[in-house]
């Protein structure tokens, strides 16, 4: 079974200054990982996904990820923080399913707090 | 290109009485899933369908809850004499027939039971 664990459930950053949301997962094979951003009262987003390519994979609004197979890590990083990346982000592993479908595992979520 | 589309957004039910949450994937994806996240958690998988057929219903629980997709019109989740204990957003998800690609999900249904 595949798991994933969101080393923190807030971040509080200010304006401009760097983010890092911490995620670790664990699979019995090569992975598909994920990061979506949910907005209050909103569905999730895509950020960016990770699928055995380039370890470090940019996303959208700046945000990129880095896929560590040694520490089993797929954190989150953006060097400015922007007001609008107030949201709760989900890591998220991929399990595959019969018929080609895939059964998402989610973290536990980090609420992010931008700071003026 | 109109994303994943669910309704209603917001669903109140007594406790006893059904619910019934729809579900219309984006064009061109045969694959659905429905989700369930409870309040402060992250989302919580609960089945995947195709048309006319579920695929896996691991995460259903065993009674008052069913899903179906059928030839024609959205996906169903039904949920038979809810309980307070129901009370979630549960967020629709679809993709097209390759498992590489990635979900995309509706906005959700809160559903609040009184």
């Amino acid at each position: 079974a595949q798991s994933v664990t969101q080393l923190d459930s807030h971040v509080s950053v200010s304006e401009g200054t760097p983010v890092l949301l911490r995620c670790n997962y664990s699979s019995s094979y090569s992975p598909s990982l994920f990061w979506y951003v949910q907005h209050p009262n909103k569905g999730l987003q895509l950020l960016l996904k990770y699928t055995s390519a380039a370890t470090l994979v940019k996303g959208i609004n700046g945000f990129e990820a880095e896929f560590k197979k040694s520490e089993t890590s797929f954190h989150l990083t953006k060097p400015s923080a922007h007001m609008s990346d107030a949201a709760e982000y989900f890591c998220v592993v991929s399990d595959r399913l019969k018929a080609a479908g895939n059964k998402l595992t989610f973290g536990g979520g980090t609420r992010v707090l931008v700071k003026p | 290109n109109a994303g994943v589309m669910q309704n209603p957004r917001h669903l109140v039910r007594r406790r006893g009485q059904e619910a019934r949450l729809r579900c219309s994937p984006m064009k061109g994806h045969s694959h659905v899933y429905w989700y369930r996240q409870l309040p402060e958690e992250g989302l919580k998988f609960m089945v995947y369908l195709q048309k006319e057929n579920i695929i896996d219903e691991s995460g259903m629980p065993k009674e008052r809850f069913s899903a179906e997709f059928p030839k024609e019109g959205p996906s169903i989740l039904r949920i038979q004499q809810v309980v307070r204990g129901d009370s979630a957003a549960y967020f629709c998800a679809s993709s097209p027939p390759n498992s590489n690609q990635p979900q995309h999900f509706g906005d959700g249904t809160r559903l609040s039971i009184l």
